[in-house]
């Protein structure tokens, strides 16, 4: 159990809908970030949160968006999800907010859109 | 090098070989090299971060050693077991802290 929470574990919705997948990092860690794996990819950096400010952008598409609140716990919100959104989204924190810092993952969120 | 590559896709070893995989990525604004232990079912463990050129870092039978010149990391498996089946990923971070993933090398060792 790395500590790393992540909620719900499965999600399946319909295209067009919208959905907000939770993250809590790991006690005292201020860095969290979220990664996106599809069948057909590998893990894919989608953004990544510092203490409550946005750090970095990877391959995140424009109807997604994420926020992390002043409690540290972050949120990904999916909107006009498609079939091709389907994939498990995996969140990670890490103590300090640089590129050399390890970063532990949570169990992952199974998104299905039919 | 844009992306982060890593050889073979897939590697099947008796239990007692030692083995090794490479993970390839971009030199220039080089930040750090992640590797992670990823098992099936499972979400990915980091195994090591390694910043400076020539760093080796070792966690039991398991080493890895960087090259941020050439831009290239191996890692090392001695003396492999069966519990030791998994997706091996590494990760380049640059010095925007973007994250960029290899597809992974993925090992099954047989009893």
């Amino acid at each position: 159990d790395s500590g790393v929470t992540q909620t719900p574990k499965h999600l399946i919705t319909a295209t067009g809908q919208r959905v907000t997948l939770r993250c809590s990092p790991r006690s005292g860690d201020l860095s969290v970030y979220w990664y996106q794996q599809s069948l057909d990819q590998g893990l894919q950096f989608l953004i990544q949160y510092y203490n409550g400010e946005e750090r970095a952008k990877g391959n995140i598409l424009e109807r997604f968006s994420a926020q992390q609140f002043p409690d540290l716990h972050s949120e990904l919100n999916l909107s006009s999800l498609e079939l091709g959104d389907s994939a498990l989204y995996f969140c990670a924190s890490s103590v300090g907010g640089g590129g050399g810092e390890t970063q532990y993952f949570g169990p992952g969120t199974r998104l299905l859109v039919l | 090098i844009l992306n982060v590559e890593q050889s073979p896709q897939s590697l099947h070893v008796q239990e007692g070989d030692s083995t090794n995989f490479t993970c390839s990525f971009p030199s220039s604004n080089f930040y750090a090299l992640h590797w992670y232990r990823w098992e099936t079912a499972k979400s990915p463990e980091a195994l090591f971060v390694m910043t400076l050129n020539g760093d080796e870092k070792k966690k039991g039978r398991i080493s890895a050693t960087l090259n941020t010149k050439e831009g290239y990391s191996y890692l090392y498996i001695k003396g492999s077991q069966p519990e030791d089946s998994a997706t091996y990923l590494c990760a380049s971070n640059t010095g925007g802290f973007k994250t960029i993933f290899g597809a992974g090398t993925r090992l099954f060792v047989k009893a």
